[in-house]
């Protein structure tokens, strides 16, 4: 399979735990995306990366939310301090250089609760 | 930014058609309409796009009037493991402008129940 994969699948952690989170995009897309989803709702955009550049944050992404994409390839996104409204799924899509319009590709995600 | 309205839910019968209209009316010149399907546990999963017209692929097809303000995406005999969640979302073409990354705003989407 070589679509979008992403780690864990689910993570459960205390309070004020960090947790990292990672996604492995197609192997030709150089762009790839952060959301978050809850319960009921549609994904909400939280960054943006092409290639290794972070080239736009979502109002929604506090200082306590870092991503990085150091190769341009995969990409690790860090929640420091979690706290319960951090509680969602977390979902990483990927797209190839020049595509038209919105088409991405998503992965699984990785469902995280905080206790 | 183009925001969106879909209907919350609509019911169907296997081997009917189902049409969803998502409304746009702020849609901008460069903006696509792109429809995605989501399970339950499962990322979203890309079903169409288009810019005008009318577009049809083995899955779906999008219809789209003259002035843009509105789109329908129609799924032919829908079966039972078409029960999903779709979502219609209105933004940019990432090759052509760094668009704000707030464009890609997927809304509530429509939970379509298909009964046996």
């Amino acid at each position: 399979d070589t679509g979008v994969s992403q780690n864990p699948r689910h993570k459960i952690t205390k309070r004020g735990q960090n947790v990292t989170f990672r996604c492995d995009p197609i192997s030709e897309h150089n762009r790839l995306y952060w959301y978050r989803q809850t319960l009921g709702q549609g994904p909400e955009f939280l960054t943006y990366f092409q290639n290794e550049a972070q080239l736009e944050k979502s109002r929604l992404l506090s200082d306590r939310f870092s991503a990085e994409r150091p190769k341009g390839s995969f990409s690790t996104l860090e929640i420091q301090r979690t706290e319960q409204g951090d509680s969602a799924m977390y979902l990483c899509a990927s797209s190839p250089k020049g595509a038209g319009g919105n088409e991405q590709f998503f992965g699984p995600g990785t469902r995280l609760t905080v206790l | 930014l183009a925001k969106t309205t879909q209907p919350i839910s609509m019911d169907s019968y296997e081997g009917q058609e189902v049409n969803i209209t998502c409304s746009h009316n702020n849609i901008a010149t460069n903006d696509y309409i792109t429809w995605y399907q989501q399970f339950p546990s499962q990322g979203p999963r890309f079903i169409i796009q288009g810019y005008k017209t009318k577009v049809t692929n083995e899955v779906a097809s999008l219809f789209i009037p003259a002035d843009r303000k509105s789109s329908t995406l129609s799924l032919p005999r829908v079966s039972l493991s078409d029960t999903a969640v779709y979502y219609c979302l209105v933004g940019d073409s990432w090759g052509a402008v760094l668009a704000a990354g707030n464009k890609l705003t997927f809304g509530g989407g429509t939970r379509v129940l298909v009964k046996p």
